[in-house]
C-alpha cells in the first residue's frame, strides 16, 4: 500500500536551517509527483510546492520561494524539503503528500504522517 | 491568489443528521476542488476530488458538489466517527489554497 514516511520532529533555533524527509513506499516513485503542505497553529493550510521526482521540476508558491528548496533521491524514493532562516512564524507541521494522478499536480490523496518543527532559542 | 472561503466554522450535529459545508472561491476553479477530513493528531485524508469523485475506500454518505465558485459537501446521516475538521483545497490556479476549515461536532 502507499505510505509517504517522513522524518522525526524537529527542534532548530533562529536563524537555522532544517531538512526533512519523506520516504515513499508502495508504489513507482516516479511516477507522482510530491508537495509539501505547511499547517499552523494545528489549522490553517498553506501549499509551499511541488517537486516532479521523474524529472526534478518544482513549482514554488511565491510566499516560500525564498524559504524553501525542494528534492528528491531517486534511488532512495525520498523527498527532501530544506526550509532556511527559520523564526518563530515557520513552527508548524509541515506534510508530504502525493498528487492524486500520475504526472500531473491535482489534488493530494496520500500524505505523510506529519513532521512539526519547532523554532525556538 | 483565489481565496477559499469556507462555511461554517464550526458546527454541532447529532447522530443521523445531514450536514453540509460551502467553500466559496474568489473566481471560477472550474471544479479544481478536493475536500479533506483531519483528524485531531492526523494527517488529512481525501474525500473527494474534481468536486464530486468520491475516492476509493470513502463512505458513500459523503458527497460533493457545486461550480464554479460554489462547492458543497454533504454529509448523511451522520456517524460518530465523522467528528473531524473539514478542509476544501483549490488545485486549479498556482498558488493551490485551502478553505480555513470546518470543525463539525457530534452531539
Amino acid at each position: 500500500q502507499v505510505k509517504l514516511l517522513q522524518s522525526g520532529a524537529a527542534l532548530v533555533k533562529p536563524g537555522d536551517s532544517v531538512k526533512m524527509s519523506c520516504k515513499a513506499s508502495g508504489y513507482t516513485f516516479t511516477d507522482y509527483i510530491i508537495h509539501w503542505v505547511k499547517q499552523s497553529h494545528g489549522k490553517s493550510l498553506e501549499w509551499i510546492g511541488y517537486i516532479n521526482p521523474y524529472s526534478g521540476g518544482t513549482n514554488y508558491n511565491e510566499k516560500f520561494k525564498s524559504k524553501a528548496t525542494l528534492t528528491v533521491d531517486k534511488s532512495s524514493s525520498t523527498a527532501y524539503m530544506e526550509f532556511s532562516r527559520l523564526t518563530s512564524e515557520d513552527s508548524a507541521i509541515y506534510y508530504c503528500a502525493r498528487s492524486g494522478l500520475p504526472g500531473y499536480p491535482n489534488y493530494f490523496d496520500y500524505w505523510g504522517q506529519g513532521v512539526m518543527v519547532t523554532v525556538s532559542s | 491568489d483565489i481565496q477559499m472561503t469556507q462555511s461554517p466554522a464550526s458546527l454541532s450535529a447529532s447522530l443521523g443528521e445531514t450536514v453540509s459545508i460551502e467553500c466559496l472561491a474568489s473566481e471560477d476553479i472550474y471544479n479544481n476542488l478536493a475536500w479533506y477530513q483531519q483528524k485531531p493528531g492526523k494527517s488529512p485524508q481525501l474525500l473527494i476530488y474534481y468536486a464530486s469523485s468520491l475516492q476509493d475506500g470513502v463512505p458513500s454518505r459523503f458527497s460533493g458538489s457545486g461550480s464554479g465558485t460554489q462547492y458543497s459537501l454533504k454529509i448523511n446521516s451522520l456517524e460518530s466517527e465523522d467528528a473531524a475538521t473539514y478542509f476544501c483545497l483549490q488545485d486549479s490556479e498556482y498558488p493551490y489554497t485551502f478553505g480555513a476549515g470546518t470543525k463539525l461536532e457530534l452531539k
